[in-house]
């Protein structure tokens, strides 16, 4: 069984500051990991994904993660907000091999001028 | 190369009645996933079908609730009586195998409505 928490529902940060959006996860199997962005009544968008290949994954929009296995961390890092960034970002997760997502309940980013 | 498409993109229904929601994958996609949305709560998986077959039902409730993915046209969602907590929004997402090596691609989503 997989399971995923995100500490805190809202995160709010200056334009052009840090953005750190926190995920942990459960999986008795070795995971396979992601972040979505949804915009408002809008689907979601795939931000990166982790799949057992480099710990620190690089994905679109400046956003980055790094997989931690002793943590059991997936944190979702920006250096720079913008004002495009303000959105709700889910952290999910899936066995290796498996195809079932389990989600976080979402983290909204406001982003302050 | 379009996207996931869902319709209708809105759903007005009045307890009792019948929902019907439609979800075209992408070319070349043959992987078909249904999430659900409730406000304040992260997606949860209902079903997971490809083409004439479904090969994981083990989100969806029990009753009222059915999937289908024929062999030509659309998946249909089909929520039978609805009542109110069935408000939610409805995701689809379309994958061109089905293991979490590729990503699944989401649809923009059907918001029902319950009155």
């Amino acid at each position: 069984a997989q399971s995923v928490t995100q500490l805190g529902s809202h995160v709010s940060v200056s334009e052009g500051a840090l953005v750190l959006l926190r995920c942990n996860y459960s999986s008795s199997v070795p995971p396979y990991l992601f972040w979505y962005v949804q915009y408002p009544n809008q689907g979601l968008q795939l931000l990166l994904k982790y799949t057992s290949a480099a710990t620190l994954v690089k994905g679109i929009n400046g956003f980055e993660a790094e997989f931690k296995k002793s943590e059991t961390s997936f944190h979702l890092t920006k250096p720079s907000a913008h004002m495009r960034d303000a959105a709700e970002y889910f952290c999910a997760v899936s066995g290796a091999g498996s195809y079932q997502l389990t989600f976080g309940k979402g983290t909204k980013l406001s982003v302050i001028p | 190369n379009a996207g996931v498409m869902q319709n209708p993109r809105h759903l007005v229904r009045r307890r009792g009645q019948e929902a019907r929601l439609r979800c075209s994958p992408m070319k070349g996609h043959s992987h078909v996933y249904w999430y659900r949305q409730l406000p304040e709560e992260g997606l949860k998986f209902m079903v997971y079908l490809q083409k004439e077959n479904i090969i994981d039902e083990s989100g969806m409730p029990k009753e009222r609730f059915s999937a289908e993915f024929p062999k030509e046209g659309p998946s249909i969602l089909r929520i039978q009586q609805v009542v109110r907590g069935d408000s939610a929004a409805y995701f689809c997402a379309s994958s061109p195998t089905g293991t979490a090596t590729y990503e699944q691609y989401f649809g923009p989503g059907t918001r029902l409505t319950v009155t």
